[in-house]
């Protein structure tokens, strides 16, 4: 079957920096996407991969390495703000979205 | 303000009776999707339409219908509600350029009681 495996929740410190790690296994791979959750709001878009290595956009940067089924959301310079669930998402060979559960991330001051 | 309504915004209904969501987008958008989200689960598709006139079924299709009569409109309709379907909707459509990224609504709370 196909699987997304995220940790479920993780905690760090205001102004740290924190990996959130994603394996996937997948009928295919048409890209990896990651999207932000705030409590009781709508998912938004992060960041986007479909080739090996980093993309950086600000304080988030997203790594994949397609031979691992792994890829990270690397956020930096941590704010209350980036308190939220992170959802890694894979299109599978069908063009299909595969979702994991998602990781809360809690941040303390 | 461009994106996708949602509404209601949340609901409680009784088991048996029959509910429609509605979900309309102003992005011109081809491809639109239904997805419910539970607890400790990741979201999971339950119908969705490519362009105006055709739908799909999704991964938890059972229990619910949709139609597409045109390219803004994707209305999710349970025929008779049960307890199981108590969950958070959420309505999307994508982006067709750049990542093919969702943009979702703000989500249709439903409890069946």
């Amino acid at each position: 079957g196909q699987n997304i495996d995220q940790p479920t929740e993780m905690t760090a410190t205001e102004g740290a920096i924190v990996q959130i790690n994603c394996t996937y296994q997948t009928s295919g791979f048409n890209g990896l996407f990651w999207y932000q959750q705030h409590a009781g709001e709508a998912p938004t878009f992060l960041s986007y991969n479909v080739l090996d290595g980093l993309e950086e956009k600000g304080r988030f940067s997203s790594f994949l390495s397609r031979s691992k089924g792994y890829s990270y959301l690397l956020l930096k310079e941590l704010q209350m703000k980036d308190s939220a669930s992170y959802l890694c998402a894979v299109t599978d060979s069908n063009y299909q979205l595969i979702w994991g559960a998602g990781t809360k991330l809690i941040i303390k001051p | 303000i461009a994106g996708i309504t949602q509404a209601p915004t949340s609901q409680i209904l009784a088991a048996g009776r029959r509910m429609t969501l509605r979900c309309t987008q102003d992005m011109r958008h081809n491809a639109m999707y239904w997805y419910r989200q539970d607890l400790g689960l990741g979201l999971r598709l339950i119908h969705y339409s490519n362009t105006a006139g055709t739908t799909g079924k999704g991964e938890v299709p059972d229990g619910y219908s949709v139609s597409r009569a045109n390219t803004d409109d994707f209305p999710l309709t349970l025929a008779s509600a049960v307890p199981s379907q108590t969950s958070v909707y959420f309505c999307a459509s994508k982006n067709e350029g750049s990542a093919g990224e969702l943009f979702f609504g703000e989500g249709s709370r439903l409890t069946v009681l």
